[in-house]
């Protein structure tokens, strides 16, 4: 049972704002970094957004990442077929002492 | 660059152990820690514990820290997992990650292992 919860799903047609959302508490995203990984199928995840806000190099300024208290959000702007993917949130949990992962938001674009 | 390379997939039956192997190349196996995610098939991402590069401290998930061991080999630059007692609910992927975060902090990770499936069945 994951501590982040995420919307199971969200989708819009190609060019479309997508916004994502990761919402935990005051002992994992209100304290420190959150961190949003994509997974195609079959496949290991990959980080998209790390330190809550930052972009990996490879990875498209149409993605952007935020906080705020007690929830992040992820944003996909311009969508594009290839956005299809399941996407996570996750953080350290300073009172279970352990990383958790959000439920995990399936993107569809239509 | 940097690469995560897993060990191939394993069949165990219930109450055997397995060790999954991540070898690691194009980065300072030294100062970077490693940690391991698993995924059940049809799941979401669990995380199952990791080794502190910075202090050489292993910490566990709760549910699995009694059953779970990393280990690391710095000459070989490679990281183990080790499952011991295996039910079928082990069933899932197994990922090893390069862990980014200052001292004894864990943030995230930026690099992942390809996965290697352990199938627990009698």
């Amino acid at each position: 049972q994951s501590v982040l919860t995420q919307p199971p799903s969200a989708s819009g047609t190609p060019g479309q704002r997508v916004t994502i959302s990761c919402s935990g508490s005051t002992s994992n995203i209100g304290i420190n970094y959150v961190y949003w990984y994509r997974q195609l199928p079959g496949t290991a995840p990959k980080v998209l957004m790390y330190n809550t806000d930052a972009r990996p190099s490879g990875v498209p300024d149409r993605f952007s990442g935020s906080k705020s208290g007690t929830s992040a959000s992820l944003a996909i702007s311009g969508l594009r077929s290839e956005d299809e993917a399941d996407y996570y949130c996750a953080g350290w949990d300073d009172s279970l002492s352990s990383y958790v992962f959000g439920t995990g938001t399936k993107v569809t674009v239509l | 660059q940097v690469q995560l390379v897993q060990s191939g997939g394993e069949v165990k039956k219930p109450g055997a152990s397995v060790k999954v192997s991540c070898k690691t190349s194009g980065y300072t196996f030294a100062i970077y820690g490693i940690s391991w995610v698993r995924q059940a098939p049809g799941q979401g991402l669990e995380w199952l514990g990791w080794f502190s590069a910075y202090n050489g401290r292993t910490r566990y998930a709760k549910n699995l820290q009694h059953r779970v061991t990393i280990t690391t080999d710095r000459s070989t630059s490679t990281a183990y997992l080790e499952v011991r007692g295996l039910r079928s609910d082990d069933t899932a992927v197994y990922y090893c990650g390069r862990v980014l975060g200052d001292r004894d902090y864990f943030y995230g990770m930026d690099v992942w292992g390809q996965g290697t499936t352990v199938n627990v069945s009698s």
